[in-house]
């Protein structure tokens, strides 16, 4: 079945530091990608998103690229700030319906 | 706008207990699904309902159910509590089924529940 899969964290950086998380999947077809953010205490916020292969999807300075190819959709960020500092998942997902399948999740910590 | 609001937001509950969860969606959209987060399993689709149909159902057992009514609002059950239903419950909302193009999901802010 599909599956996503994110790289173990937690990911401890420094402020403006670059930032990589890395995010493959397994589907059959042409999923739609996204990246949701969980910060402490709250829900999960939509990041960013891709519906095609070659989109390219940005939000407050994240980016990431749909990699048909390489099945990948991994997050970058130039300068992370501390206010970064959340839970980031990649999820993927079939037009078909609204069902998202997500990965395990990637703890990122950003001290000033 | 208001969010998508999930009550309660805390409970705790004895095995075999049954409980309740409550979501109203963002005012307009007519698509609620429920997901499940534990930190041993991750995030795991539960079900979506649209316009008061069941559109979609993930791998979980029939102690799991939920309804949505006309107005859009949803509410989760779950049977004969088990230890291992503790968790975080995430009810999210979208104008429309589906994860096409336009059609952004937003969650609310999730129910813990613990069994004990």
């Amino acid at each position: 079945g599909d599956s996503v899969t994110q790289m173990e964290g937690p990911v401890t950086l420094s402020e403006e530091a670059f930032l990589t998380i890395n995010c493959t999947y397994t589907a059959t077809g042409y999923p739609s990608l996204f990246w949701y953010v969980q910060y402490p205490g709250e829900g999960l916020q939509l990041l960013l998103k891709a519906t095609k292969a070659d989109d390219k999807g940005s939000n407050k300075g994240f980016e990431a690229t749909y990699r048909k190819e390489t099945t990948s959709f991994h997050l970058e960020k130039g300068s992370v700030q501390v206010s970064d500092s959340a839970v980031y998942f990649c999820a993927l997902s079939h037009q078909a319906g609204t069902a998202l399948i997500f990965g395990k999740g990637t703890t990122l910590s950003v001290s000033s | 706008k208001a969010g998508v609001t999930q009550t309660p937001r805390y409970l705790i509950k004895t095995r075999g207990q049954q409980v309740t969860l409550s979501c109203s969606p963002i005012s307009g959209h007519r698509s609620v699904s429920w997901y499940q987060q534990t930190p041993g399993q991750g995030l795991q689709f539960l079900f979506e309902y649209f316009s008061e149909t069941q559109r979609n159902k993930g791998n979980f057992p029939g102690r799991f159910s939920g309804r949505q009514f006309s107005n859009s609002r949803s509410e989760m059950n779950v049977s004969t509590l088990e230890l291992g239903d503790s968790a975080l419950y995430l009810c999210a909302s979208s104008l429309g089924s589906g994860t096409i193009s336009g059609n952004t999901i937003y969650f609310g802010e999730g129910s813990w529940l613990t069994v004990v």
